[in-house]
């Protein structure tokens, strides 16, 4: 079935230090690719989203690229700061089902701590 | 632009109880989908609705039902509480034809 794969965490970096956080999925079709984050104690925002291969979504300094070859969507950011410090999740609009609105899949998140 | 409202923030229930949640979507949005969050976890697709109708479901038991009005608002409605019912429950709105989801803060639901 589809799915989701993320990077285990929690990730901890130093301010202004780079990060990656990988994701890696599995679908039949075309799935449009999304990041979201989750602050403590709030709900899920859009953080940035591919539609199809190839194409980069950014936002707020992060990016991530749709890579079809090798099925991955991983996050990005050049210099992290004390306010990045959340969950980020991976998901994906499953193909599955059909017309649009698809329903999400989720990875199972990945808790980034930013220290000062 | 008032985005996607739930309500309550939180509830405690007890075993064997019933509850509602309500959602008010994104300002234009007419398709509503509800998401379980445990603790530490992905969230969990229950189901969508549009047009008032249920439109998909995810694996779910009948437990769970809900319902959308004329308005685009939503409810989701659980009986028979379990204690494994508890978790953040999430509200996302769309619009037809699009695939990107916009999420509500949640309500937190504890079933002691």
């Amino acid at each position: 079935g589809n799915s989701v794969t993320q990077m285990e965490g929690p990730v901890t970096l130093s301010e202004e230090a780079f990060l990656t956080i990988n994701c890696t999925y599995t679908a039949t079709g075309y799935p449009s690719l999304f990041w979201y984050v989750q602050y403590p104690g709030e709900g899920l925002q859009l953080l940035l989203k591919a539609t199809k291969a190839d194409d980069k979504g950014s936002n707020k300094g992060f990016e991530a690229t749709y890579r079809k070859e090798t099925t991955s969507f991983h996050l990005e950011k050049g210099s992290v700061q004390v306010s990045d410090s959340a969950v980020y999740f991976c998901a994906l609009s499953d193909p599955l089902n059909a017309g649009n609105n698809r329903k999400l899949i989720w990875g199972l998140g990945t808790s980034l701590a930013v220290n000062p | 632009d008032a985005g996607v409202t739930q309500s309550p923030t939180h509830l405690i229930k007890t075993r064997g109880q019933q509850v509602t949640l309500r959602c008010s979507p994104k300002s234009g949005h007419d398709t509503v989908s509800w998401y379980q969050q445990a603790l530490g976890q992905g969230p969990q697709f229950i189901f969508q609705y549009y047009e008032e109708e249920e439109r998909q479901r995810g694996n779910f038991p009948d437990r769970f039902s809900g319902h959308q009005f004329p308005n685009y608002s939503s409810e989701l409605n659980v009986n028979a509480l379990l204690l494994g019912d508890s978790a953040l429950y999430l509200c996302a709105s769309s619009l037809e034809g699009r695939d990107t989801q916009y999420f509500g803060p949640g309500t937190r639901l504890t079933v002691l």
